[in-house]
């Protein structure tokens, strides 16, 4: 069965210091992989996404993500995070049909 | 501009009524989508519509009607409306699939009483 797993319901981590956000997927091949932000009471926003190419993807915002198709991961990563990035991240996989991860509600200590 | 623009922001009705969500798109996009997220943010699609045609209807109640007039509008018609309607649906459009990024609106936060 297709699914995607967001392990950290939530995570949180002081201004400035680094940010990793899990991702794993099932599904049957590989699949196109997306990362999308959404702020309080607004839409979600992509982040950036992979299909295929450089595993490394650089996205907005200072973001990256890796895919790692022997762990079926796409971890979302950031060097240093502002007080701006508080948001719900979501991780999502597929090709005609998106299939959204739970979620992971990150939370920036001043 | 908004690009994904849905309307109303807010309902609030009761159960057994009917109402309906709109949305356009001002990208010119041939896909557009319903999706339902719940309290918990769990994010999950409902329809997806291609060229004014119907091309993912997942397993959504029959109470629940889409319909698109033209490639640029899909409008959502809830009969009957009951408490676990209650959410936030939001409209989304991309330029076709596979693998193309979506555009989301804004959100229709739906409180059924």
């Amino acid at each position: 069965a297709q699914s995607v797993t967001q392990p950290d319901i939530h995570i949180t981590v002081s201004e400035g210091a680094s940010l990793e956000l899990r991702c794993n997927y099932s599904y049957g091949a590989t699949p196109y992989l997306f990362w999308y932000v959404q702020s309080p009471g607004q839409g979600l926003q992509l982040l950036l996404k992979y299909f295929s190419g450089d595993t490394l993807v650089q996205g907005i915002k200072g973001f990256e993500a890796e895919f790692k198709r022997s762990q079926s991961s796409f971890n979302l990563r950031k060097p240093s995070v502002h007080w701006s990035d508080a948001a719900e991240y979501f991780c999502a996989v597929g090709d005609d049909k998106i299939i959204f991860g739970k979620g992971t509600r990150l939370h920036i200590l001043p | 501009d908004t690009a994904v623009s849905q309307t109303p922001k807010y309902l609030v009705t009761q159960m057994g009524n009917d109402k309906s969500i709109k949305c356009e798109q001002n990208l010119g996009h041939d896909t557009m989508y319903w999706y339902k997220q719940d309290s918990k943010k769990f994010l999950k699609i409902m329809f997806s519509y291609n060229n004014k045609e119907l091309i993912i209807n997942e397993t959504v109640p029959n109470r629940f009607s889409p319909k698109s007039p033209d490639k640029a509008h899909l409008n959502l018609h809830i009969n009957s409306l009951e408490l676990g309607d209650s959410a936030v649906y939001f409209c989304a459009s991309s330029p076709g699939t596979p693998g193309y990024e979506q555009y989301f609106g804004p959100g229709t936060r739906l409180t059924v009483t």
